[in-house]
């Protein structure tokens, strides 16, 4: 019964591929994000959703698009993967008009 | 645009005792300010909030205070224990996207050995 779930936990892959990573939250969360976190722990926003709609679209290469089929779920697809891709990335959720997120454990992405 | 600036770590503590990580931030409007916390190899945890000026948020014997007349949050603990062992991360959110984006903090590494 974990929140929010992010799977696959590690991911290795080589440069050039194609990979994505799925999420999904089970608290009837309205907003889902997705935050990547470097190897000096700084986190920094990506993307936000509000109830299947693209609220928050910061900075991010285009080969980075998210994609979310309904509000419990917003998936992360990467097209041809960089070095500097490799990081952690963290799906989080919450509710609308309430401040603070429920974070899921994370994906490590490691590009080769 | 909004900003929030922790202390530099690493934090290296012994048992019992106390603690402070400093947290300052800058925002237009009236921000929520959190305290996350991060495990090894885990998520990031909430740990306390507070939404409003002179608010103390506290949990498992970990304290913050909303001042807002010098713009800061910072983590207080009175008697540290090797379990405290983590990254806390300073937040706040944006009130121009209804208190729902949260800008963190670049994370404070703390240890405490016993």
């Amino acid at each position: 019964d974990t929140a929010v779930s992010q799977t696959p936990k590690y991911l290795v892959t080589q440069m050039g591929n194609d990979k994505s990573i799925k999420c999904e939250q089970n608290l009837g969360h309205d907003t889902m994000y997705w935050y990547k976190q470097d190897s000096k722990k700084f986190l920094k926003i990506m993307f936000s959703y509000n109830n299947k709609e693209l609220i928050i679209n910061e900075t991010v290469p285009n080969r980075f698009s998210p994609k979310s089929p309904d509000k419990a779920h917003l998936n992360l697809h990467i097209n041809s993967l960089e070095l500097g891709d490799s990081a952690v990335y963290f799906c989080a959720s919450s509710r609308q008009g309430i401040a603070g997120y429920t974070f899921g454990s994370g994906t490590r992405l490691t590009v080769v | 645009g909004n900003s929030v600036t922790q202390m530099e770590g690493p934090v290296t503590l012994s048992e019992e005792a106390f603690l402070t990580i400093n947290c300052t931030y800058t925002a237009t409007g009236y921000p929520s300010l959190f305290w996350y916390v991060q495990y090894p190899g885990e998520g990031l945890q909430l740990l306390l909030k507070a939404t409003k000026a002179d608010d103390k948020g506290s949990n498992k014997g970990f304290e913050a205070t909303y001042r807002k007349e010098t713009t800061s949050f910072h983590l207080e603990k009175g008697s540290v224990q090797v379990s405290d062992s983590a990254v806390y991360f300073c937040a706040l959110s944006d009130p121009n996207f209804g208190n729902e984006k949260l800008t963190f903090g670049t994370g404070t590494r703390l240890t405490i050995i016993p």
